[in-house]
């Protein structure tokens, strides 16, 4: 099975700074990466796809980078709003599957 | 709109079964593969199983395997999970989520508001 690790578990950033989180997959997943951002409350919404695909709607201040096993989301100008878990996943030729990130906390001070 | 509507969560007790079902809208319900997704309180999110667009293939999660099983009814855009032997382990919203078309990776574009279990005594 593959593993996805996430660092920093918590990053703490003021708003206008740029953030960047880590996703780091035990074996080669190729572009096959997501990222999410659930809130507080929320069901997790989609953010990248692909690895630096921007799903529909979301801002370009969310962008995707990576393939084969290290794969970054970066936020650039935060935002209050910004606050949130972020989860990366993959998906599994076989057996089919998915796994996620444990996830990363980013808070907005 | 797209919309999922997962319903039937609730508390039982170990050893027991429940049904879930999510009721799609606003989309050709049998052209999409749908996931269910799992989180315990407090942690993150785990995968549960994927049934494809037409029902011929299913997943599972290892920690669920031969005790759930899932089903759709795409005549009324509905997928259902039959969870069985339930633990206290379970506990957590069910989420049911749309997998997005058009790429080789099992996302979900669409989630809905999710179904609380609790499997307590």
């Amino acid at each position: 099975e593959i593993v996805l690790t996430q660092s920093p578990a918590t990053l703490s950033l003021s708003p206008g700074e740029r953030a960047t989180l880590s996703c780091r997959a035990s074996q080669n997943v190729r572009t096959f990466l997501a990222w999410y951002q659930q809130k507080p409350g929320q069901a997790p919404r989609l953010l990248i796809y692909d690895a630096s695909h921007r799903a529909p709607g979301i801002p370009a201040r969310f962008s995707g980078s990576g393939s084969g096993t290290d794969f970054t989301l970066s936020i650039s100008s935060l935002e209050p709003d910004d606050s949130a878990v972020y989860y990366c996943q993959q998906r599994s030729d076989w057996p089919p599957g998915v796994t996620f990130g444990q996830g990363t906390r980013l808070e907005i001070k | 709109q797209v919309q999922l509507v997962e319903s039937g969560g609730g508390v039982v007790q170990p050893g027991r079964s429940l049904r879930l079902s999510c009721a799609a809208s606003g989309f050709d319900f049998s052209a999409y593969a749908m996931h269910w997704v799992r989180q315990a309180p407090g942690k993150g999110l785990e995968w549960v199983t994927l049934i494809s667009h037409n029902g011929l293939n299913e997943y599972f999660g290892d920690s669920v395997k031969g005790r759930f099983s899932v089903s759709r009814d795409n005549s009324k855009n509905t997928v259902f999970l039959q969870m069985s032997s339930l633990r206290p382990e379970d506990t957590a919203v069910y989420y049911c989520a749309r997998e997005l078309s058009g790429t080789s990776g099992d996302y979900f574009d669409h989630w809905g508001l999710g179904t609380l279990v609790t499997v307590s005594s």
